[in-house]
This record gives C-alpha cells, structure tokens and sequence, in this order.
C-alpha cells in the first residue's frame, strides 16, 4: 500500500477565489489522479497527473478550471479555479500501487 | 463503454451477521479489475479488496469475500460478522487494464449495522 496526504483536509472559500490542494505519497509512483465527489454522489475522475507533462482531463474537466502539476513522482497539487458554490465537494487524490489508494480528502465548502 | 451498477441505495444488517453488498459491471474488455472501498462518514475511502478478471478464485480479506460471478458480471462483496464500524458507504468499482488505469465507480451502497 501507499501512505498518502492532502492538504489542507477542508477549507472553506468565498465565491471567485481559488484554492490549490496537495497530495503528497510516501513512495514514488508512476500514475497519480485526481477525483471529485459532489455531495451525495460517487466519485469521478478529473483527471490523470502525468509526471513532467499535462495533466490528461476528462470529459467536461477543463486545465483552465483545474490546472494539475507534477513535479516529480511523489508530489502533486490541484487548484480548483474562480470558484463558485457548485464546486463544492469533496476532492480526493489517488496513486496506482497494484491496486489504487486513496488520500484523505480535501473537504471544500464555497460560499 | 464501463459501467458499474450498485442496484441498492441502502441496507441493513443486524450485528453479528452476513451482508452481501451487489455489484454489476458491463465492459468489453477481458482484462480489468474490480475493486470495493468503505468510505465512511469521514470521506475518506478505504480499499478493501480487488479481484482481476483472470482470478480464478475469489478474492478475500479478512471478514471480506468478493463473490466473482464472471459469466455474470458481477462482483459483489460480502461482509462477515457485521461490526458497528461497518457502517458506512460501500463503492465498487472497475479499471480497465489499459494504460490509464482510471476506476470507474459505481453509485453506492449505505450499509448500516445495527446493534
């Protein structure tokens, strides 16, 4: 298994700002990703944190909303741009390590 | 396209004893994963087991089992000896064994254990 972080743990933001998450894993690892879980709903992938290239995004996840950087195989952050209310949700990272582990989250709240 | 299917929003079981969790996927491929995690109140979410495809036999952990029906497509977990810390939301969901390795999630089960 991994030992995975982010921060902050939850945070609570006005309207328009924006707030950058980190994940941090106490290994290196190839393939690390990003999820969003809107209140009461499943997970969904954002996108795929590629090591010294972009982000790879999903469908209706844009890099100018959710710019992702990789520095190096242990590290990666997510900044949720210009939010607004319906952003709100909890943001999860994850590594690939035979199987797939989860951080803790980032709970978010916009006002 | 993948698709996983969690066809109860909730359930109950008594203290002590066996629940099974239902899980159906479609997908094209014959190489993938499956995979349970418990996400309690806290959000976070706890992996709990994983089966590959090409497992012949059924994946456990502990007090889980993950009943593989392949000719089915279903995967579904059961859990032995209900605890009180068993309740929580249960997710399954698949990864195709391409190169993107992402999981697809199903909607979730809110398991609640009662004493």
């Amino acid at each position: 298994s991994a030992v995975i972080s982010q921060k902050p743990s939850r945070d609570i933001c006005q309207r328009g700002t924006s707030l950058t998450i980190q994940c941090q894993v106490d290994s290196q690892v190839t393939m690390m990703f990003w999820y969003r879980q809107q209140p009461g709903q499943s997970l969904t992938l954002i996108a795929t944190a590629n090591q010294g290239s972009e982000a790879t995004y999903e469908s209706g996840f844009v890099i100018d909303k959710f710019p992702i950087s990789r520095p190096n195989l242990t590290f990666s952050t997510l900044t949720v741009s210009n939010m607004s209310p319906e952003d709100s949700s909890i943001y999860l990272c994850s590594v690939e390590n035979n199987e797939q582990f989860f951080g803790p989250g980032t709970r978010l709240t916009v006002l | 396209a993948q698709k996983i299917t969690q066809t109860q929003p909730g359930m109950f079981v008594q203290e002590k004893e066996a629940v099974t969790l239902d899980c159906t996927y479609d997908t094209s491929d014959q190489s993938y994963g499956l995979f349970w995690y418990k996400q309690p109140s806290s959000g976070e979410m706890i992996f709990l087991i994983y089966q590959g495809s090409y497992d012949e036999q059924n994946a456990t952990e502990g007090r889980y089992s993950l009943n593989f029906q392949k000719a089915r497509k279903s995967a579904n977990l059961v859990i032995s000896a209900s605890q009180l810390g068993d309740s929580a939301m249960y997710f399954c969901a698949m990864r195709e064994m391409d190169s993107s390795y992402k999981l697809i999630f199903g909607s979730g089960t809110r398991l609640l254990v009662r004493p």
